[in-house]
């Protein structure tokens, strides 16, 4: 059975203070993985998808890695809005194919 | 356009009133997709379209009634629902290279 970890569950961080957020999977025949920031009441908005082990991508203060059991979102500097759940999500081949099971998700807040 | 919107924003039914939710999409994405997500807690799967047919329906209660009328618009109806089906729910589509995108969602409150 598919299963997806996210860790912390919640994380807090001082304005400028880097650190990263760790999804860890099990999962058949992966397809991609994607992360979403969710911020409270609103839909999830797409970050990045990452295909296959070693790729990278980054956006602002934001850097996707994924290897073949986890990824990390790594927050460089990160500013106060900022703060939301990030949320990673693998999706699979097969009769699970188009399916996205999403993480517990970590929520991020940057004090100023 | 490479937005999903969602209409209504926000949902107030009581238990014995039907009710619709609309999900539209013009971005030619073939793939729409119904989310159930409670508070604090992440999106579960409920329904996936496919070129306009029901190719997953997760177990869900026959009171939720999904219906694609075509490739551009999906609906998901509403009946005789329970206070615990207050929730956001999301639509969302597929395609590349954007990968999935999702509304933001309608807030139902069942009463």
């Amino acid at each position: 059975e598919d299963q997806v970890t996210q860790s912390p569950e919640a994380l807090r961080l001082q304005e400028g203070e880097s650190s990263s957020l760790n999804c860890s999977y099990t999962v058949s025949g992966l397809r991609g993985l994607f992360w979403y920031r969710q911020d409270p009441g609103k839909g999830p908005e797409f970050l990045f998808t990452l295909y296959s082990a070693g790729e990278e991508k980054e956006k602002e203060r934001l850097k996707a890695t994924l290897t073949k059991k986890e990824s990390f979102l790594h927050i460089t500097a990160p500013k106060p809005e900022d703060s939301a759940t990030y949320l990673c999500a693998p999706t699979a081949g097969g009769t699970s194919y188009g399916k996205l099971t999403f993480g517990q998700g970590t929520i991020l807040t940057v004090h100023p | 356009d490479t937005e999903v919107t969602q209409t209504p924003k926000h949902l107030v039914m009581g238990m014995t009133n039907k009710k619709s939710l609309k999900c539209e999409q013009h971005m030619g994405h073939r793939a729409m997709y119904w989310y159930k997500q409670k508070a604090k807690k992440p999106p579960e799967l409920m329904f996936v379209y496919s070129y306009e047919k029901l190719s997953i329906n997760e177990s869900v209660p026959s009171r939720f009634s999904p219906e694609c009328p075509n490739s551009s618009l999906l609906n998901l109806h509403l009946h005789a629902l329970q206070p615990e089906d207050s929730a956001l729910y999301l639509c969302a589509s597929r395609g590349t290279p954007y990968g999935y995108t999702f509304g933001s969602g309608t807030r139902l409150t069942v009463v």
